[in-house]
């Protein structure tokens, strides 16, 4: 029973095309977040949200939005999709870091624009 | 601007030997540090943390060491085994309002049988 789950695991797309990664977490943590990780295997954050209320906004551009319906979902939708954009994708979520155990990753979804 | 650096990006040790992952910071507001371990295909798994009121946490095999003064921390792994072969991520967080994790780029472990 996968604690934070994304789908899909890869995908490969057009350029220009738009495209959505689905996250679900079933471990009741209030904090969900969206990470890219470049090809220089830099792990950047993107976004964060607490109780489906956006909390962090990086310097992303406006292609990408994040929705959440539910405090157990973040999804990530990306409009005119650009060679740039391709990367590994990860979600995540987090109760409260002073608890000491951090995020729990899913799996990343490896996104790939040609 | 990289406010955490792993300097080493890759590190060979003999199993059963001691492995050392280094990291340093310069953003003095961290206040929280964390590693993790990723595997391929994988998402980064939290492997243990530490705040900056100590300067060392145990956790079995995993020691993290704090130098406050010197903004550096290190992953101590004894002994190294063939299943610690993986990618190491230091993480740090300031400000516990604000729960964004920043990360370095990581340094690949490969123990040698």
């Amino acid at each position: 029973d996968t604690a934070v789950s994304q789908t899909p695991k890869y995908l490969v797309t057009q350029m220009g095309n738009d495209k959505s990664i689905k996250c679900e977490q079933n471990l009741g943590h209030d904090t969900m977040y969206w990470y890219k990780q470049d090809s220089k295997k830099f792990l950047k954050i993107m976004f964060s949200y607490n109780n489906k209320e956006l909390i962090i906004n990086e310097t992303v551009p406006n292609r990408f939005s994040p929705k959440s319906p539910d405090k157990a979902h973040l999804n990530l939708h990306i409009n005119s999709l650009e060679l740039g954009d391709s990367a590994v994708y990860f979600c995540a979520s987090s109760q409260d870091l002073g608890t000491g155990y951090g995020y729990t990753f899913g799996s990343g979804t490896r996104l790939t624009v040609v | 601007d990289q406010q955490v650096k792993q300097n080493s990006p890759s590190l060979s040790v003999q199993e059963g030997r001691i492995s050392i992952l280094n990291c340093d910071y310069t953003n003095s507001m961290f206040d929280y540090f964390l590693w993790y371990k990723k595997y391929p295909a994988e998402g980064p798994t939290f492997l243990i943390s530490i705040s900056s009121i100590k300067d060392k946490n145990e956790d079995g095999r995993f020691t993290v060491f704090l130098n406050k003064s010197a903004k550096h921390l290190s992953l101590h792994i004894v002994p190294s085994q063939p299943g610690d072969s993986a990618v190491y991520f230091c993480a740090a967080a300031g400000d516990f309002g604000n729960e964004k994790l920043t990360f370095g780029t990581g340094t690949r472990l490969t123990i040698i049988p």
